[in-house]
């Protein structure tokens, strides 16, 4: 009965390679986010989706696609990767009206080699 | 633009000591200000958090924290830290309205016993 899942939440690759992280949430919430953690733990948020909608693009390599196919389903596509991609992502999801509260997914923690 | 700094990266306290993690925010409108704590390879849980009314907010695990507007300040406190509290502390901002929530760098916590 998890809030918020993702995976995988390990992955291992080579440079180079596509890689895709699943986030589900069954908390009946509206909006949902992808946030890239690391390794100093410096939290940025990356996108935000509401009702399927894209709200939030912060400033990422346009490699990084984000793909919502309904409310409850966020899911991050990266081409190409590179070492410096390595981090923890996290998925979160919030609704409309709820304070802004965020409720975070456990991270997948993506190590490129 | 909404923006959180947390002031100290590592904070050390015996068990049993005052915790007070530092958090001063800015924004231009009434802010909603969250806590969250971070266990080590895990995900971010919700310890509390402030949108309006009484200024004094308690949280999980014993932790409390007061807003105060002329300060522009959220530091979290707890009487008597416990060994269990050890992990990583984010203070975060975010506006009515605008669903995006900033993070600080956050504060590692460690307890000595």
């Amino acid at each position: 009965d998890t809030a918020v899942s993702q995976t995988p939440k390990y992955l291992v690759t080579q440079m180079g390679n596509d890689k895709s992280i699943k986030c589900e949430q069954n908390l009946g919430h509206d909006t949902m986010y992808w946030y890239k953690q690391d390794s100093k733990k410096f939290l940025k948020i990356m996108f935000s989706y509401n009702n399927k909608e894209l709200i939030i693009n912060e400033t990422v390599p346009n490699r990084f696609s984000p793909k919502s196919p309904d409310k409850a389903h966020l899911n991050l596509h990266i081409n190409s990767l590179e070492l410096g991609d390595s981090a923890v992502y996290f998925c979160a999801s919030s609704l409309k009206g709820e304070g802004n509260t965020i409720y975070f997914g456990e991270g997948s923690w993506l190590t490129v080699v | 633009a909404q923006s959180v700094t947390q002031l100290g990266s590592h904070v050390s306290v015996s068990e049993g000591a005052l915790v007070l993690l530092r958090c001063n925010y800015s924004s231009s409108v009434p802010p909603y200000l969250f806590w969250y704590v971070q266990y080590p390879n895990q995900g971010l849980q919700l310890l509390l958090k402030y949108t309006t009314g009484a200024t004094l907010v308690k949280g999980i695990n014993g932790f409390e924290a007061e807003f105060k507007k002329s300060e522009t300040s959220f530091h979290l406190t707890k009487p008597s830290a416990h060994m269990s509290d050890a992990a990583e502390y984010f203070c975060a901002v975010s506006e009515a309205g605008y669903q995006k929530v900033t993070f600080g760098t956050g504060t590692k916590l460690q307890v000595i016993p």
